[in-house]
């Protein structure tokens, strides 16, 4: 099983570009989330759905955008990059009950210069 | 707001050695608590999940303990190995959509 795949694995952007972070997961879970995590930092969750065409923000979601059209999909969209939007990137999803392990991808390095 | 607190944020152990990493969160209104392995460039990996109306759980060499009502985990490594460098972090799951609150994480090395 691949489980959760993200793309790109790096990416640098100038000031003012935009992107989208790919996410798809092959497991039919319902959850999936997208965080960043800064050096020394825990992650801090940017958005989040609990199924197709249900978004919500989570702590850190200004400058970020999300869609899920599909209950496989889930892309993070950058509007304007700034250099406060570099950090990791990582997708997870998890089943629709509380006690299931949470599944994440392998990350995407982002630099905006 | 949810607040989980890890120490130490790293540890250097010699190989056999067991040794002892703490959590602890600030609301006990948990579902569970979960402790992550990451290794450098990779993502987070599950190793422990312990439900709120467990105390325990265990797997191979890896036990994790959870106090609820005093807001702490520990996750106990025994004879430690080189293969166990990493950083591991602990999270609780909390509210509706299973959201997850994580800690900065333990960087862990076992030299030889």
């Amino acid at each position: 099983n691949a489980g959760v795949t993200q793309t790109p694995k790096f990416r640098i952007l100038k000031i003012g570009q935009s992107m989208t972070l790919q996410c798809t997961q092959d497991m039919n879970h319902n959850y999936m989330y997208w965080y960043r995590q800064d050096p020394g930092m825990g992650l801090k969750l940017i958005y989040y759905s609990v199924g197709a065409g249900i978004t919500d923000k989570g702590e850190v979601p200004n400058g970020y955008n999300v869609s899920r059209s599909t209950t496989e999909d889930f892309p993070l969209r950058l509007e304007l990059a700034a250099p406060s939007q570099t950090s990791v990137y990582f997708c997870a999803s998890k089943g629709g009950h509380p006690n299931e392990k949470l599944f994440f991808g392998s990350g995407t390095q982002l630099s905006v210069l | 707001k949810q607040e989980v607190t890890q120490i130490p944020a790293a540890l250097s152990v010699p190989e056999g050695e067991n040794l002892v990493l703490n959590c602890s969160f600030t609301d006990s209104a948990i579902y569970n608590l979960q402790w992550f392995r990451q290794d450098p460039g990779k993502g987070l990996t599950s190793l422990l999940l312990i439900q709120s109306s467990q105390r325990e759980q265990t797997s191979g060499r890896l036990n994790a303990s959870l106090d609820k009502s005093s807001g702490r985990s520990t996750l106990y490594i025994a004879a430690s190995q080189p293969g166990d460098s990493a950083t591991y972090l602990c999270a609780v799951t909390t509210g509706t959509a299973s959201k997850l609150t994580f800690g900065t994480g333990t960087r862990l090395q076992v030299t030889l």
